[in-house]
């Protein structure tokens, strides 16, 4: 069974350009967040998608924003990337109507932003 | 989501038992305690859960008292894969806040 997968794994950008981050959730999960990692620190929620709509958000600009698909996989969308922007993206997937609070991770994609 | 406090780092030797407490004040009566694990260039992964007393799994276990503003994750004879950081987490329904967490390192 295969868990949650993230391509690319790392990735080079320049200032000011576009990104799409793709994910596939563990099977039978329905529900993807998205999380920014810098450097020592904590994940921080970015959004979260269920039945293809964003259900919840954290405090990210609207430069971030995301998709899902019929079969639940999910993208990650950047705009007018920042030199700020450089963390690793990890996305979440989990069953909608899950007893516990269990976010299955991936390994995450590295941006990094020059 | 009510903020989480723990210790920024802790050290530990193979073989002891590491308890790393975590307050959080502000918790709301849906909230759940929730505790991760993340390894270097990895995603987090989750250890374990609680609501209130006493919660054991295979892994570790979970200690909340009463008043729940706080609670102790306990890692019975760590080992030296046990190095990581812990994240220590107040969740419900559409909620998950990670703090800075406590880098556990485990000595031979």
């Amino acid at each position: 069974d295969a868990g949650v997968t993230q391509s690319p794994t790392h990735l080079i950008k320049t200032r000011g350009q576009q990104v799409t981050l793709r994910c596939s959730p563990k099977s039978g999960h329905d529900t993807v967040s998205w999380y920014q990692q810098a450097l020592g620190q904590g994940p921080q929620f970015i959004f979260q998608y269920y039945e293809e709509e964003e259900r919840q958000r954290g405090n990210f600009p609207d430069r971030f924003s995301g998709h899902q698909f019929p079969n639940y996989s999910s993208e990650l969308n950047v705009n007018a990337l920042l030199l700020g922007d450089s963390a690793l993206y990890l996305c979440a997937s989990s069953p909608a109507g899950a007893i516990l609070y269990e976010q299955y991770f991936g390994p995450g994609t590295r941006l990094t932003v020059t | 989501l009510a903020k989480t406090t723990q210790p920024i780092s802790m050290d530990s030797y193979e073989g002891q038992e590491v308890n790393i407490t975590c307050s959080h004040n502000n918790i709301a009566t849906n909230d759940y305690i929730t505790w991760y694990q993340q390894f270097p260039s990895q995603g987090p992964r989750f250890i374990i859960q609680g609501y209130k007393t006493k919660v054991t799994n295979e892994v570790a276990s979970l200690f909340i008292p009463a008043d729940r503003k706080s609670s102790t994750l306990s890692l019975p004879r760590v080992s030296l894969s046990d190095t990581a950081v812990y994240y220590c987490l107040v969740v419900r329904a559409g909620g998950m806040r990670f703090g800075a967490g406590t880098r556990l390192t485990v000595k031979p």
